[in-house]
């Protein structure tokens, strides 16, 4: 079953603007990654938050994550067209090893 | 260094065909894992490895099979070809034995089909 959800499924906005993704998950975690995918390419990792940080930055991106709203959102700022992917949410538990990953939110930037 | 390589790109099978999907990474990777991508699905994890030898099932391994005989390779094997099996394959790696803690390195899929 998904952990991560991510919200909304698709977001289309021009260049320069910001974006906001957002992702929810139901249990408790240790971890959690973002993802970056290009159209027909693999996944490429962004940022990693952990349970005891609320806020991290890379560059133009900043993750946010509350574990008592079970929520994290992810933040590109001053967008450009090369940031047009899918973004991934995926949550980790240190019990079974594994990532679990969303479904993903369809960012457009259109120049 | 070309990080996680996965061969073939592309691939048309028929219903009940068998066939092996090649995953290497240079990267001295412990874990390795091995999702399907369906629209719609996000990522499922298929069968995953911390470390030679030792591999263990995922969300949705029916019809597959792995094994783990060197660090650097982790083919995925389809023993007989089912159009539900029809899905872009991901092939990821990470230090460490756990993908929960450890940023992936994915490769760039191989895109299936079965008739």
């Amino acid at each position: 079953s998904q952990q991560g959800e991510e919200d909304p499924q698709a977001l289309s906005i021009q260049e320069g603007e910001n974006a906001t993704m957002n992702c929810s998950y139901k249990t408790s975690i240790n971890n959690l990654q973002w993802y970056r995918q290009n159209s027909g390419r693999g996944l490429v990792h962004l940022i990693l938050i952990r349970s005891n940080e609320r806020e991290k930055h890379s560059g133009r991106l900043r993750v946010t994550l509350d574990t008592s709203k079970k929520s994290s959102s992810l933040l590109i700022t001053a967008s450009r067209a090369a940031d047009t992917a899918s973004y991934f949410c995926a949550t980790g538990l240190s019990s079974n090893y594994k990532l679990t990953f969303g479904k993903g939110t369809l960012l457009t930037v259109n120049p | 260094n070309a990080g996680v390589t996965q061969t073939p790109k592309f691939q048309v099978l028929k219903t009940g065909q068998s066939m092996t999907l090649q995953c290497a990474q240079d990267m001295n990777h412990e874990y390795m894992s091995w999702y399907r991508q369906d629209p719609g699905m996000g990522l499922r994890l298929i069968h995953y490895s911390v470390g030679a030898g030792i591999t263990d099932q995922g969300e949705v391994p029916n019809g597959y099979n792995v094994s783990r005989s060197t660090t650097e390779d982790f083919p995925l094997r389809l023993l007989s070809a089912a159009p539900s099996q029809t899905s872009v394959y991901f092939c990821a790696s990470s230090p460490g034995q756990g993908a929960y803690n450890q940023p992936q390195h994915f490769g760039d899929g191989t895109r299936l089909s079965i008739l």
